[in-house]
């Protein structure tokens, strides 16, 4: 089956800094790669995907960058914000979803 | 648009009874709907796939007898934990997928609800 790995498991950053997240995935049919951002108590909530015919993806801060051959994908996320402290997931999926461990950003104000 | 509710969004039972969590897509019909469990500072571990109309498909080592997933609608899934018990404290969270062939929206994708967080005394 899929295996996701992601890295850091922390990081901490000050505010305006740049965060970058990445995640490394073992199945070469995985096609759709979702991040989610998750604050404490809540449920996840989508913050940007991508599909495997695209290599990159912006929306504002955030971006996402996919390497199909290495089978990376990396969230990047610009003049970061106290706002953005969370726990961040990736995901690889063909059918159901594959997580990642998980990073837990700190904005530094 | 695509919002998923969960409730109730905490509860506290007795060891021995029985839990129901509902998982509802408010605003889109969900062709398949997913149920999570998360322990604290670890990531999601899928339990089970609902689609509606049909049995549940569980995860391995996940019993199937003591949580009884039903997914009666496009809009509503349950989760019930039967004869809870302290180990079965944790956060549930569901997740719904768009109906396939929704226009102008991801059907990869799976929108979560709040979550529900168990603890069996």
């Amino acid at each position: 089956g899929e295996n996701v790995e992601q890295h850091p498991s922390t990081l901490s950053v000050q505010e305006g800094d740049s965060a970058v997240i990445k995640c490394t995935y073992s199945d070469s049919a995985s096609n759709y790669f979702p991040w989610y951002k998750q604050e404490l108590g809540k449920g996840p909530q989508l913050i940007i995907d991508i599909r495997s015919n695209v290599g990159e993806k912006k929306d504002q801060r955030i971006a996402v960058t996919l390497n199909k051959t290495a089978k990376h994908f990396s969230l990047h996320i610009t003049e970061t914000q106290p706002e953005d402290s969370a726990v961040y997931f990736c995901a690889a999926s063909v059918d159901q979803f594959y997580f990642g461990t998980g990073t837990s950003l700190t904005v530094i104000p | 648009g695509a919002v998923v509710s969960q409730h109730p969004s905490r509860v506290i039972c007795k060891s021995g009874t029985s839990v129901k969590i509902e998982c509802r897509s408010l605003d889109f019909q969900a062709t398949t709907m997913f149920w999570y469990r998360q322990f604290p500072k670890k990531s999601l571990m899928l339990m089970a796939t609902s689609n509606e109309g049909s049995k549940a498909t569980y995860e391995q080592g996940v019993e199937k007898d003591k949580f009884l997933i039903n997914h009666a609608s496009l809009t509503l899934s349950t989760l019930t934990v039967t004869s809870a018990h302290p180990e079965d404290s944790s956060f549930y969270i569901c997740s719904a997928r768009r109906l396939a062939g929704a226009p102008a929206e991801s059907t990869d994708t799976q929108y979560f609800g709040p979550g529900t967080r168990l603890t069996v005394l």
